[in-house]
């Protein structure tokens, strides 16, 4: 069974920079997992942030950006906002079409 | 605008049934895959299913494959998740996303429609 793995919870203060990565069991994350990740606050349906890695949605704040990263899928904060408090997804593509989120982190602004 | 509206949720018996709609608008629905993701209460999320925007090709996840089955009417605009012999395990909200294997896969959601499996 394939894992995703991200960090549980990180903390960042306002203004801060801050990486959440993505590991995948299998190995190496690179390009062609196609790393995706998402938003969620409380009460809300995800949002989508980043597509293939390192590509924003017409919506994402330039603040958020996507890289590969030591082997794993990265997604950067930089400038942390108030607003940026919430749980991070991504997601990689694997062989067989098949897709497997990780289990998340909760990013708390403090 | 795209919108993406679930419905057909409820309250269910272990082993019992139930069928999700979603149904889109705001863009050209026939050509895009579609697919469905669950959140466990408290839990992280599930991709679940997807089906391909000629409707030729569905993809499930292991935990669902064999009592779930993923349709789509284009004249409706409207995809469908068919969920057979539910579990306790299969409680969640469950999303439909437009997407699957696009260039940008995921990129709108629904609100989510909530299943709960229990006697």
């Amino acid at each position: 069974q394939t894992v995703v793995t991200q960090e549980p919870s990180l903390t960042v203060s306002p203004g801060g920079t801050v990486t959440l990565t993505c590991a995948s069991s299998t190995g190496a994350v690179t390009s062609g997992y196609y790393p995706n990740w998402f938003q969620q606050k409380p009460g809300q349906a995800p949002r989508a942030l980043i597509y293939s890695t390192s590509n924003k949605h017409s919506w994402t704040p330039a603040r958020f950006s996507g890289s590969l990263l030591g082997g794993k899928a990265a997604l950067t904060l930089s400038g942390v906002q108030p607003e940026d408090e919430a749980e991070y997804y991504c997601l990689l593509y694997y062989a067989g079409a098949h897709v497997v989120f990780g289990g998340g982190t909760k990013l708390t602004v403090l | 605008e795209v919108q993406l509206l679930e419905s057909g949720g409820g309250l269910v018996q272990p082993g019992g049934s139930l069928r999700l709609s979603c149904a889109a608008s705001g863009f050209t629905f026939s050509i895009y895959a579609m697919s469905w993701v669950r959140q466990a209460p408290g839990k992280g999320l599930e991709w679940v299913s997807a089906i391909s925007g000629s409707g030729d090709s569905t993809f499930y996840a292991d935990s669902v494959k064999g009592r779930f089955t993923i349709s789509r009417d284009d004249s409706k605009n409207t995809l469908y998740l068919q969920m057979n012999s539910l579990r306790a395990e299969d409680t969640a909200v469950y999303y439909c996303a437009k997407g699957y294997y696009d260039l940008r896969p995921f990129d709108y959601w629904g609100q989510g429609t909530l299943v709960t499996v229990s006697s």
